[in-house]
């Protein structure tokens, strides 16, 4: 029962590198998400998806592109590495979305990211 | 838009006390709401949810109740144990397929 699963678990870069975080599901959700957890900010949603095929803009997009080619797999890249995308990336899926049942988050371990 | 507030700063609290961590939303309808939890080095787990006004979720002997009245869903535990140490989330579901967190509140249980 694996559920959400995140490759790497750590990894430092240098400045200007580039990387792709690896988010699996075995659930057949619909929906995916990519959040980076900052000391005192909580969790900020970077992108989505909506569904294979599909992807859109959270609160901060910006450095960050996506892809979901299949339904159980959700990239996330960084082309350009710098200091400031050091944080750590959850990735997450749900069943469905917005109201009512269903709707709940499960996330991956989470992948420690540091740019030097 | 639809948020989270969750209480200023970290819980310290002693083994068998109780616990209470406030929890507001700003929301337009009736969303979703949700408690995580996050034990160090580990990722978010659900640990209870509502989905309707006047819900009490419940789950390891944690409480949350769905009050639209006061648009709150604060998080309680009657007598907690060291092992529940952990940052907790807030969260709502928003209608625009995306959850919303609160900052995270870090309880400690000193034994």
């Amino acid at each position: 029962n694996a559920g959400v699963t995140q490759t790497p678990k750590f990894r430092v870069l240098k400045t200007g590198q580039s990387m792709t975080l690896l988010c699996a599901q075995d659930m057949n959700h619909e929906y995916m998400y990519w959040y980076r957890q900052d000391p005192g900010m909580g969790l900020r949603l970077i992108h989505y998806s909506v569904g294979e095929g599909t992807t859109a803009k959270g609160e901060v997009p910006d450095g960050y592109n996506v892809s979901r080619l299949k339904k159980q797999n959700f990239l996330l890249g960084l082309e350009s590495a710098a200091p400031s995308q050091t944080s750590v990336y959850f990735c997450a899926s749900s069943l469905s979305a917005g109201r009512g049942p269903n709707t709940e988050a499960f996330f991956g371990q989470g992948t420690r990211l540091t740019v030097v | 838009g639809n948020s989270v507030t969750q209480m200023e700063g970290p819980v310290t609290l002693s083994e068998e006390a109780f616990l209470t961590i406030n929890c507001t939303y700003t929301a337009t309808g009736y969303p979703s709401l949700f408690w995580y939890v996050q034990y160090p080095g580990e990722g978010l787990q659900l640990l209870l949810k509502a989905t309707k006004a006047d819900d009490k979720g419940s789950n390891k002997g944690f409480e949350a109740t769905y009050r639209k009245e006061t648009t709150s869903f604060h998080l309680e535990k009657g007598s907690v144990q060291v092992s529940d140490s952990a940052v907790y989330f807030c969260a709502l579901s928003r209608g625009n397929n995306r959850l919303a967190f609160g900052k995270g509140n870090q309880v400690v249980v000193i034994p």
